[in-house]
């Protein structure tokens, strides 16, 4: 049973647009959620993250956004980049989860020059 | 600032063999968590450790155990290795501070192939 879903395996994005990247969770308890960028051979880098007793958090041409009553969280990155062309997850845990992030399976972007 | 390092990069083992796996958390952290990553899947957690106890554990069998050092380094150790265990195995310290929420951030990990 997935508790952090993301849906799209892989999306492709022109340079300069808008790439949107979906996440939707199940178990109501968790209150925080991250998103990591992950090239191939490293290990992921965390980009950004957001309380949940917040719906909106922005970091440069990153911004998370936080649909709690539809348990959906949702990067932006405006403008895409070539460079941002990686895999990326969502991942989400709770107060007394004791480490455990779970993880979505990723969303493979690519962003075309 | 150091970030989190794993050690080696890369591991080939057979069926049955014993690995240990090890990890430098960045500066300033006394948290490690690991993570199995399996190919097409998210990191699934293994367990964590906390000022050199198990703090949470993952659904793993017992044949992974691990163990946190006074410098808050840390090894991951598995036995009786299984085909399924090839993975790539990452490796997360954080700083949490009195139950608020925390970041975990990762190294490069270690890919193991069990043949």
């Amino acid at each position: 049973d997935q508790q952090v879903k993301q849906n799209s395996p892989s999306l492709s994005v022109q340079e300069g647009r808008i790439s949107i990247l979906n996440c939707d969770y199940t178990n109501s308890m968790f209150d925080y959620f991250l998103w990591y960028k992950k090239y191939p051979a490293e290990g992921p880098t965390f980009l950004i993250s957001i309380s949940s007793i917040k719906d909106k958090n922005e970091d440069g041409r990153f911004t998370v956004f936080l649909n709690k009553s539809a348990k959906h969280l949702s990067l932006h990155i405006v403008p895409s980049q070539p460079g941002d062309s990686a895999v990326y997850f969502c991942a989400a845990n709770y107060g007394g989860s004791q480490g455990n992030l779970i993880f979505g399976k990723g969303t493979k972007l690519s962003v075309k020059p | 600032e150091t970030g989190v390092t794993q050690s080696p990069t890369h591991l080939i083992k057979t069926r049955g063999q014993q690995v240990t796996l090890r990890c430098s958390s960045q500066s300033g952290h006394n948290t490690v968590s690991w993570y199995q990553q399996a190919l097409g899947q998210g990191p699934q957690f293994i367990f964590q450790y906390y000022r050199e106890e198990e703090n949470g554990r993952g659904n793993f069998p017992p044949r992974f155990s691990g163990l946190q050092f006074p410098n808050y380094s840390s090894e991951l150790n598995v036995n009786a290795l299984e085909l399924d265990d090839s993975a790539l195995y990452l490796c997360a310290s954080s700083s949490p501070r009195g139950g608020l929420q925390e970041t975990q951030y990762f190294g490069p990990g270690t890919r193991l192939l069990v043949l």
